[in-house]
């Protein structure tokens, strides 16, 4: 089993649209949980942080963390051209092996004018 | 501020050569890592340290290794270069389990 499991792309959806995005974890301890959008060429970078179980809102973005489920999600609502990227879950382990970053595969969404 | 900054960008080596990729940051972080992504697909972990002196494998360790004398440096070790060896990679850093991770430009190497 994977550690970070992303649900399989590529993703297209209508400018104006909501994008869903999943991601699932195998570490029962891990306790921080990120996503970072990778346009094409260039580095990761981080849009959003999520801790807690529930929802975290941040502009057009809105990332839910179930840890029952070991489950986390980012919506993208309003989609716009420029949000066409891979999106990146990212997990750190919990218990022995803190301090351990691992990303999913990663899911390449389109959004078409 | 430089932040994470990794040297060479691009490279090309031959099969059985060996190179060390570099890796430096100036904002003090405990934790840094180093990552391979190969075409489309996500960041696969290669080695981390949480601390000088304190290296662990990732994913993919093969063929790799690390040493973290220093805070600020992590360099990557390739020793007899393969094809599949192949990646663009990723060196990044972060202050702590719950805190952003910072990237460098990436360093893209192509064994041939």
């Amino acid at each position: 089993q994977k550690e970070v499991e992303q649900n399989s792309g590529p993703l297209s959806v209508p400018e104006g649209a909501i994008a869903s995005l999943n991601c699932t974890y195998s570490d029962r301890g891990s306790q921080s949980f990120f996503w970072y959008r990778q346009y094409s060429g260039k580095s990761p970078e981080l849009i959003m942080s999520i801790y807690s179980n529930g929802d975290k809102e941040d502009g057009r973005f809105t990332a839910q963390l179930n840890k029952a489920s070991q489950y986390v999600s980012l919506l993208i609502r309003d989609s716009q051209p420029s949000d066409s990227a891979t999106y990146l879950c990212a997990v750190f382990a919990g218990g022995t092996s803190y301090g351990k970053l691992t990303f999913g595969q990663g899911t390449i969404l389109t959004v078409h004018p | 501020n430089a932040g994470v900054t990794q040297t060479p960008k691009f490279r090309i080596l031959k099969i059985g050569q060996s190179m060390t990729l570099q890796c430096t940051q100036d904002m003090n972080h405990n934790y840094m890592y180093w990552y391979r992504q190969d075409p489309g697909m996500g960041l696969k972990l290669i080695y981390y340290s949480v601390g000088a002196g304190i290296t662990d494998k990732g994913e993919v360790p093969n063929g790799y290794n690390v040493s973290r004398s220093t805070t600020e440096d992590f360099p990557l070790r390739l020793e007899l270069a393969a094809p599949s060896q192949t990646s663009v990679y990723f060196c990044a850093s972060s202050y702590a389990d719950s805190t952003e991770a910072f990237f460098g430009q990436g360093t893209r190497l192509t064994v041939v």
